[in-house]
């Protein structure tokens, strides 16, 4: 069973600060990771896509992937209010689904 | 690009009618597509993956008479809750898997969610 582990949270930050998002999956074939992000009563919505090791950034959103360790995390720079959200962590094997972490909620406090 | 769009956005029935929920890859063409379903304060559950031209394939536990998913075309999947009863109400979101996408064909792009009510 392929299995993706996250902290429920909720992870408090105080705005402007970097919030640090974890995850860690259980097949080592794993091939293609994904951060989303869901606010409450929405879908979610893709913010981050990462494939091999190494860091990736994309505005204040930077994926750090290690597969040696078999650990995904994602890092939010100068967090904002808005950035208050539950985050999924998604990983495929390349040949279809993706299996979710239960997410992690973050609330960024004025 | 990549939007996914889903009809209706909410619905409310009586319990033993049947409900059909819309998901259509707007600006990409989509082989697959997925249908899940969330309860409040819960994570995604897979319930199906849905192929073009093909039947679909269902998670464990999903019972494929009461979610009757059909994928017509390389744009449209649609998910009918048949028989729908109070334990069904839950929020149903699609998402599809873009075929053009070279780098990776494990991307997937959600719908905006269809909030399920039964009376």
């Amino acid at each position: 069973q392929k299995e993706v582990e996250q902290n429920s949270g909720p992870l408090s930050v105080p705005e402007g600060a970097i919030a640090s998002l974890n995850c860690t999956y259980s097949d080592r074939g794993s091939q293609s990771f994904f951060w989303y992000r869901q606010y409450s009563g929405k879908s979610p919505e893709l913010i981050m896509s990462i494939y091999s090791n190494g860091d990736k950034e994309d505005g204040r959103f930077t994926a750090q992937l290690n597969k040696a360790s078999q650990y995904v995390s994602l890092l939010i720079r100068d967090s904002q209010p808005s950035d208050s959200a539950t985050y999924l962590c998604a990983v495929g094997g390349g040949g279809n689904k993706l299996t979710f972490g239960t997410g992690t909620q973050l609330k960024v406090e004025l | 690009g990549a939007v996914v769009s889903q009809h209706p956005s909410w619905v409310i029935c009586k319990s033993g009618t049947s409900v059909k929920i819309e998901c259509r890859s707007l600006d990409f063409q989509a082989t697959t597509m997925f249908w899940y379903r969330q309860f409040p304060k819960q994570s995604l559950m897979l319930m199906a993956t849905s192929n073009e031209g093909s039947k679909a394939t269902y998670e464990q536990g999903v019972e494929k008479d009461k979610f009757l998913i059909n994928h017509a075309s390389l744009t449209l999947s649609t998910l009918t809750v048949t028989s729908a009863h109070p334990e069904d109400s839950s929020f149903y979101i699609c998402s599809a898997r873009d075929i053009g996408l070279a780098v990776s064909t494990d991307t997937q792009y959600f719908g905006p969610g269809t909030r399920l009510t039964v009376l």
